[in-house]
């Protein structure tokens, strides 16, 4: 059984550049949400995706956008970077969320700074 | 406002004492999980509860979730240093989906 994984594991941008975080999900699921840690803090969930479909979205603007593809592995794109966008971006799987609540399982988070 | 409350944010322990961490929310909920991060480390889920009342025992953790169902306990026997961590409850407040509290940390000093 694989786990979740991230890529890249580290990355540095400029204010205003673009960015894309990608993740594979652990096998059996089919479920992806996003999360954005900051330093000191708890994960911020940002958007679910199941389905392809997004299914569920936190309180971030819409320069946070995701993809899901066919195989359930995921992308999370953010535009116009800003600096308080530096952060822990988290990737976790889970099961189809119809069962009811799921366990998620996490990547080792991509580590985003924005300078 | 704060719909989950997690108590206390920073517990320094001896080695060997109890730790406890509170999660409290202020709407009632279907189910609560429980998760730890070690430092430099990703979220690892430990435990769901969903029952009123539920109490759950993993090793010297012990898990339970409140008659009311809005607020939950961590409860740690007899610390080791491999606790240390950052302890957080999480679940589905408001439309959101898994949302974590601001979570405990723990540190056990040997």
């Amino acid at each position: 059984e694989t786990g979740v994984t991230q890529s890249p594991t580290h990355l540095i941008k400029t204010r205003g550049q673009q960015v894309t975080l990608r993740c594979s999900s652990q096998s059996g699921h089919n479920t992806v949400s996003w999360y954005q840690q900051a330093l000191g803090q708890g994960p911020q969930f940002i958007f679910q995706y199941y389905r392809e479909e997004e299914n569920g979205r936190g309180n971030f603007p819409p320069r946070f956008s995701g993809l899901q593809f066919p195989n359930y592995s995921s992308e999370l794109n953010v535009n116009a970077l800003e600096l308080d966008d530096s952060a822990l971006y988290l990737c976790a799987s889970s099961l189809n969320p119809g069962l009811g609540p799921s366990p998620l399982h996490f990547g080792n988070g991509t580590r985003l700074t924005v300078t | 406002g704060q719909q989950v409350m997690q108590i206390p944010q920073y517990q320094h322990v001896q080695e060997g004492e109890d730790f406890t961490t509170y999660c409290n929310s202020s709407t009632t909920l279907s189910n609560i999980q429980w998760y730890k991060q070690r430092p430099g480390g990703h979220p690892v889920f430990l435990i769901q509860l969903v029952k009123s009342g539920e109490v759950k025992k993993q090793k010297r953790l012990t898990f339970q979730f409140g008659e009311a169902k809005k607020n939950s306990s961590l409860h740690i026997t007899a610390t080791q240093t491999t606790d240390v961590g950052t302890y957080f409850c999480a679940g589905p407040w408001g439309y959101q989906k898994v949302t974590f509290g601001i979570g405990t940390k723990l540190q056990v000093i040997p």
